[in-house]
């Protein structure tokens, strides 16, 4: 069964600095995509950006980008010029294919806190 | 991205009796949705995959009599919560699969927390 891990209940960073978080997964499939949700507290979850698992280049969305690791199933979040809004639970997610259909796993999740 | 509505965003009931909670796609025709359910300070768990026209598929664990889940309209999933009781308190999500593309991306509601008194 996949699983993901993310390591790092809580962090913390200054407004305008940089942070990564971390998530580790594990899978026996070749195919299959990455994703990071972004969970502010009014816990509509939000797509922060997608990776595809046969794309040897990372995904950037504007001042998110991830460092895909294929060989050692590693799949962080560098959030650049960090902004207050950017306070928020992130999930780290794996899309499988079973019986038919798309399912996500998501890791524990990551408090990430902007400080002013 | 597709909107998804959810109602209510927040039920209070009784232990005993059932809550019934909408999930809508607003702009697209979803033949799967998801139902999700978060503990807080926890992440998302699913509970079931539903499936227009056909009967829900539970994750191990989840009772599907006590989390009945419709989906008759490809606009349109429920999950009924039967007989709630205290421990069933938690923030419900649901999120529909969006077709086409490279991949079929979820959207997710904006969620309904439950309180079970």
């Amino acid at each position: 069964a996949q699983t993901v891990t993310q390591s790092q209940p809580e962090m913390s960073v200054q407004e305008a600095e940089t942070v990564t978080l971390s998530c580790t997964y594990d899978t026996s499939e070749n195919n299959y995509y990455l994703f990071w949700y972004k969970q502010p507290p009014s816990r509509q979850m939000i797509l922060v950006i997608r990776q595809e698992a046969y794309k040897q280049q990372n995904a950037t969305e504007n001042r998110f980008s991830v460092n895909f690791q294929k060989a050692a199933k590693s799949f962080s979040l560098k959030i650049s010029d960090s902004q207050l809004g950017d306070t928020a639970m992130y999930f780290c997610a794996f899309m499988k294919h079973e019986g038919g259909s798309e399912k996500l796993v998501f890791g524990k999740g990551t408090k990430l806190t902007v400080n002013p | 991205g597709a909107v998804v509505s959810q109602h209510p965003s927040w039920v209070i009931c009784k232990s005993g009796t059932s809550v019934k909670i909408e999930c809508r796609s607003l702009d697209f025709q979803a033949t799967t949705m998801f139902w999700y359910r978060q503990f807080p300070k926890q992440s998302l768990m699913l509970m079931a995959t539903s499936n227009e026209g056909s009967k829900a598929t539970y994750e191990q664990g989840v009772e599907k009599d006590k989390f009945l889940i419709n989906h008759a309209s490809l606009t349109l999933s429920t999950l009924t919560v039967t007989s709630a009781h205290p421990e069933d308190s938690s923030f419900y999500i649901c999120s529909q699969l969006a077709p086409g593309g490279p991949y079929n991306e979820q959207f997710f509601g904006p969620g309904t927390r439950l309180t079970v008194l």
